[in-house]
């Protein structure tokens, strides 16, 4: 099965600017839309992001998504204690017709 | 927004079946697709399956695929997941989650999730 995948960890202090990458292939970054989700500890994910870069309403604008041909970011700005968490991309797989998911980036902030 | 509440957690043998349920409230159940998606301890995000709105369309992930099985209930505001021939690998927290409106494939409302155990 094909794989999406992102760096396991990241980290920034308070106020920084992180980014995290996310790799996928043609059949699914290249061709489909990626989204977001933030995974809080002990909590049901939440999106963060959708159709690349769309936010959903109660999302802050410190956070940003982009696109570029097989791979996406997520652009963390203005870093808070409170973004520490687990962060994972997904995309639609037209080939294999699943939603495939990386395997989650721990944020940690210093 | 809407809640969705899942049940049907347990502890079970290998090879064994389970189905599990998730009961939607606070929005239009039938005008959504869902997803069911699992988390083993320690472990990333794994997405499992989606519905479409009307049932017709199910898509599977592979480490599932001919074992597991989602459904949908909408006069009961109700989805479901029979998992068949359970192995150990099976073991997480399982969340049901609603598909977004305008991309199906992301999903905006998640359940607290329920946990399955598969052990001898």
């Amino acid at each position: 099965q094909s794989v999406v995948t992102q760096p396991p960890s990241a980290s920034g202090t308070p106020g920084q600017r992180v980014t995290i990458s996310c790799s996928g292939s043609s059949s699914n970054i290249g061709t489909s839309y990626v989204f977001w989700y933030q995974q809080l500890p002990g909590t049901a994910p939440r999106l963060l992001m959708y159709r690349n870069s769309q936010r959903p309403s109660g999302v802050p604008d410190r956070f940003s998504g982009s696109k570029s041909g097989t791979s996406a970011s997520l652009a963390i700005s203005g870093l808070r204690p409170e973004d520490e968490a687990d962060y994972y991309c997904a995309a639609w797989d037209d080939s294999l017709r699943v939603v495939l998911l990386g395997g989650g980036t721990k944020l940690t902030v210093l | 927004q809407g809640q969705l509440v899942e049940f049907g957690g347990g502890v079970v043998q290998p090879g064994t079946s389970l189905r599990l349920s998730c009961v939607a409230s606070a929005f239009n159940f039938r005008g959504y697709a869902m997803h069911w998606v699992r988390q083993a301890p320690g472990k990333g995000l794994e997405w499992v399956a989606l519905i479409s709105f009307d049932g017709v369309n199910k898509y599977h992930a592979d480490s599932v695929k001919g074992r597991f099985a989602i459904s949908r209930d909408n006069s009961e505001n109700t989805l479901y997941l029979q998992m068949n021939s359970l192995r150990a690998e099976d073991s997480a927290v399982y969340y049901c989650a609603r598909g977004l409106q305008d991309y199906n494939k992301a999903s905006d409302v998640w359940g607290k999730g329920t946990t399955v155990t598969v052990s001898s």
